[in-house]
């Protein structure tokens, strides 16, 4: 089942912050993102697996509360090269189970 | 980390005609996947490429239309059969190699296919 992205697009000015919310109706055991550019593939930014934890990749980091099946996104301080679409997928049950991903949120940052 | 190359990069096809479609990562992986991404819109997955055996299709995907062969660790092929414009899209090839812990899934530039 698709997992729910909000918000479905967003706009910022450089420097500002922002957050994308992943949430699924079903026990997980991993959640995956990525960006795409347009007309490029998309790009692993990082897994988090059951357990809370916490993670981060530059100014980019991420949570998995698995308990309420979600997760957020944490962009800090946006750069141009941040823009994109953002795609969180996420796998349940077990390690060989398929990504399924949401729909995705637009992001823009301008100058 | 895995690369992951695809071959063609794009194609414009005849309504009717088939096209096969080749993915080649530059390490083992543990498992193969073909996805579809019309545009704007999310990554579709049509199927797992299993090494060796039949691929496994997701719900409203088949093996007439989509077939797929994995014949070893690190190459596979996905053929769009008697295509129409209907299946113009954006198909991606993805891998997931094995990590401490984690596995991490790639993907390929994808296939841009435009059917006339």
């Amino acid at each position: 089942q698709q997992p729910v992205q909000s918000p479905q697009a967003v706009i910022l000015r450089e420097g500002e912050d922002a957050v994308i919310n992943c949430s699924s109706s079903k026990a997980l055991y991993s959640v995956h993102w990525y960006r795409q550019k347009h007309g490029e593939a998309p790009v692993f930014l990082m897994i988090l697996l059951k357990g809370g934890e916490q993670k981060g990749h530059e100014k980019i980091s991420a949570s998995f509360n698995e308990k309420k099946q979600q997760s957020s996104l944490y962009l800090t301080a946006s750069q141009l090269s941040y823009s994109g679409t953002y795609f969180c997928g996420t796998k349940g049950r077990t390690s060989y189970d398929k990504v399924i991903f949401g729909p995705g949120t637009s992001l823009s940052v301008i100058p | 980390s895995a690369v992951i190359s695809q071959k063609p990069s794009r194609d414009i096809c005849q309504r009717g005609t088939s096209l096969t479609i080749q993915c080649q990562v530059d390490s083992q992986v543990t498992m193969m996947f073909w996805y579809r991404q019309q545009p704007g819109q999310s990554l579709t997955l049509i199927a797992t490429a299993n090494q060796g055996s039949e691929a496994t299709y997701e719900s409203g995907f088949v093996i007439d239309k989509f077939p797929i062969s994995r014949p070893n660790l690190t190459f596979s092929t996905l053929t769009v059969s008697n295509m129409s414009p209907e299946d113009s899209s954006i198909y991606l090839c993805s891998a997931i190699s094995p990590g401490q812990g984690s596995d991490t899934q790639y993907f390929g530039p994808g296939t841009r296919l435009t059917v006339l």
